[in-house]
């Protein structure tokens, strides 16, 4: 069975740290790694693709371990506005259709002023 | 530019009592998806259609039904709601897997 982990949280981070948060995956076959972000009471919108050479947008960064099986993402310099619960996504594909695409409970992440 | 919109925003139902949440992506998308998010759940997909016409099951598809009206359209149908489908509902519509894009949300409750 597909399965996708990530440390609920909260993580407590002063503004201007950098924090990083990792999102394990079960199934060595899968594909495709991406990092969705939703604020409170709002739809997740995608953040970030994850790829094999790494992903860098500005102060974010997206890794790939496929050895141990993880991704990570890494916010330097962090804001108050990133405060937000953060959601790795995995994609097996399968055949499958939706069925392969499997989102993790995400990490919540709180910055302190 | 309104991307995927749902609708209601809110309901609350009493059990036994049916509905349906409406959805409408204008990004020209073929397929289209029903969440559920529930505190400590996660996103838990209800069903899915890969293009107009087809419809599959996801992961938690008892007590919903769905419909693929057109390529734009996609309902989902609470029959007989009851309390343990009380939740967050997210629609959302994608061209490649990867990048979903999600309604705003319906927040059900069922007393």
């Amino acid at each position: 069975r597909k399965e996708v982990e990530q440390d609920p949280g909260p993580f407590n981070v002063p503004e201007g740290a950098t924090v990083a948060f990792n999102c394990t995956y079960s199934n060595s076959a899968s594909q495709s790694f991406f990092w969705y972000r939703q604020d409170c009471r709002k739809e997740p919108k995608l953040l970030m693709s994850v790829y094999s050479s790494g992903n860098e947008d500005g102060r974010f960064t997206a890794q790939l371990n496929r050895a141990s099986q993880y991704i990570s993402l890494l916010i330097r310099d962090s804001k108050l506005s990133d405060s937000a619960t953060y959601l790795c996504v995995v994609i097996l594909y399968s055949g499958g259709g939706a069925d392969g695409l499997t989102f993790g409970k995400g990490t919540h992440l709180i910055i302190q002023p | 530019n309104a991307g995927v919109t749902q609708t209601p925003k809110f309901q609350v139902l009493k059990t036994g009592q049916s509905m349906t949440l409406q959805c409408a992506q204008d990004m020209n998308h073929n397929s289209m998806y029903w969440y559920r998010q529930d505190p400590g759940m996660g996103l838990r997909l209800i069903y899915y259609s890969a293009s107009e016409g087809t419809t599959d099951k996801g992961e938690v598809p008892n007590g919903y039904n769905v419909s693929r009206l057109n390529k734009r359209e996609f309902s989902l149908r609470l029959e007989s709601a009851a309390p343990s489908q009380t939740s967050v509902y997210f629609c959302a519509s994608s061209e490649l897997q990867e990048k979903l894009f999600f309604g705003s949300g319906t927040q059900l409750s069922v007393l």
